[in-house]
């Protein structure tokens, strides 16, 4: 089973522009799908880019998603950043027989 | 619309069971792979389980292997998470998730807790 590790928090201001990073411990983080998760207080996770870097309807453009080969990493990218994009953000893959989370990212946006 | 309600949390003790349901709605629940995920107090999200469209193939994460049972009826449009064995750090709040393609969620319930305390 491989890990996906990701920052344990990240904050920036309004308007900015954010990245968030997920690297993949072991195999290529191209070989499945990455998808991203947001997260706010008391509520469930509602998706917010899929299949690397497909956002689903509803989702603003200012998410976009990317993987990298060489750092077997993807990234969630947040611009022109809103108060009410603070949330914790979760990575998702899987392999064969398993899905697998990162750890989650909270961001602050102050 | 997409709906899926949890339903049979609650308290427990150490080494008891419980079942968790899940009742779907808003789509053809045969055509689509089911997961629970759950999370522990002030954690991530933790990927527990998951069943096949058929419910033919079952897939379970280490930490609840031998413990956990996944199991769906179509004829009822219900997903179930029998748990036995239950332990102190299996304390969380189950999601019951819509699997696409089995790879990853595309709709989550709102949430069932479950405390395993004495």
């Amino acid at each position: 089973n491989f890990m996906l590790t990701q920052p344990h928090s990240v904050s920036e201001s309004p308007g900015k522009t954010v990245t968030i990073s997920c690297t993949r411990s072991s195999g290529s983080i191209a070989s499945n799908y990455v998808q991203w998760y947001q997260q706010r207080p008391g509520s469930a996770p509602t998706t917010v880019i899929y299949e690397d870097n497909q956002r689903p309807s509803g989702v603003p453009d200012r998410f976009s998603g990317s993987i990298d080969s060489s750092s077997n990493s993807a990234s969630l990218i947040i611009s022109g950043l809103k108060t009410e994009d603070e949330a914790d953000y979760y990575c998702q893959s899987y392999d064969s027989t398993n899905q697998v989370f990162g750890g989650g990212t909270k961001l602050t946006v102050l | 619309e997409v709906q899926l309600l949890e339903s049979g949390g609650g308290l427990v003790q150490p080494g008891g069971s419980l079942r968790l349901s899940c009742a779907a709605s808003g789509f053809t629940f045969s055509s689509y792979a089911l997961s629970w995920v759950r999370q522990a107090p002030g954690k991530g999200l933790e990927w527990v389980s998951a069943i096949s469209t058929s419910g033919s193939s079952t897939y379970y994460a280490d930490s609840v292997k031998g413990r956990f049972t996944i199991s769906r009826d179509s004829s009822k449009n219900t997903l179930y998470l029998q748990m036995n064995s239950l332990r102190a750090e299996d304390t969380a709040i189950y999601y019951c998730a819509r699997a696409v393609a089995g790879t990853r969620v595309d709709y989550w319930g709102q949430g069932t807790l479950v405390s395993v305390s004495s």
